[in-house]
């Protein structure tokens, strides 16, 4: 199986911090992706990164990719109450261009007010 | 948009009932996923399509039909529902482009009795 493994399984801090979540996979990939999932929600897609990236931003986030180590980081900056969510980590099919994707189990982020 | 579209929202059903739960997405996109979601499993994968007429099985299809007679729609069918069947279910679909974000919907809550 590709499935990626996050860690850790549950974080918790107070707004204002720092959150990094990590995510450790298998097998090579053609691009790594990462998802939040509210409460009772469906998942969101929040970010994905290509296996020739190393860094990647988007607002209050940043993801690391390190092929060498199979593994990607995920950090929130100045975290809020509202990025109260579980975080997945995802990897397509090996050597697929299709729609299939393989998700950890997640890390459940809480965020103190 | 609506997006990714599931109904119904909740379902409690008796061993050896059948259902179908419903999937449309309006985003004209080829790939279209089911998932189930179990606590401390993360999303796995059930069956899969690439587009009308075509599907495949995913890591744990036993026990679920599909079929993909349009490009909206993709109903996954309980026949004989049983109690290792409770679990929510997201509907996906995507692009199918190589790098692919996926857009969930906001899921199923199966109760099998």
């Amino acid at each position: 199986s590709q499935q990626g493994e996050e860690d850790p399984q549950a974080l918790s801090i107070q707004e204002g911090e720092n959150a990094t979540m990590n995510c450790s996979y298998k097998t090579s990939i053609n691009n790594l992706q990462w998802y939040r999932q509210n409460s009772g929600r469906g998942l969101v897609h929040l970010i994905l990164i290509r296996s020739n990236e190393r860094e990647k931003h988007s607002g209050r986030l940043r993801v690391t990719l390190d092929t060498s180590k199979k593994s990607s980081s995920l950090l929130i900056t100045a975290s809020r109450a509202a990025d109260t969510a579980s975080y997945f980590c995802a990897t397509p099919d090996r050597g697929s261009t299709l729609g299939r994707l393989y998700f950890g189990r997640g890390t459940q982020l809480t965020v103190w007010p | 948009n609506a997006g990714v579209t599931q109904t119904p929202k909740f379902q409690v059903l008796k061993t050896g009932q059948s259902m179908t739960l419903q999937c449309a997405q309006d985003m004209n996109h080829e790939y279209m996923s089911w998932y189930r979601q179990d606590p401390g499993m993360g999303l796995r994968l059930i069956h899969y399509s690439v587009g009308a007429g075509i599907t495949d099985q995913g890591e744990v299809p036993n026990g679920y039909n599909v079929s993909r007679s349009t490009t909206e729609d993709f109903p996954l069918r309980l026949l004989s529902a049983a109690p290792s069947q409770t679990s929510v279910y997201f509907c996906a679909s995507t692009s199918g482009q190589v790098y692919n974000e996926q857009f969930f919907g906001p899921g199923t809550r199966l109760t099998v009795l």
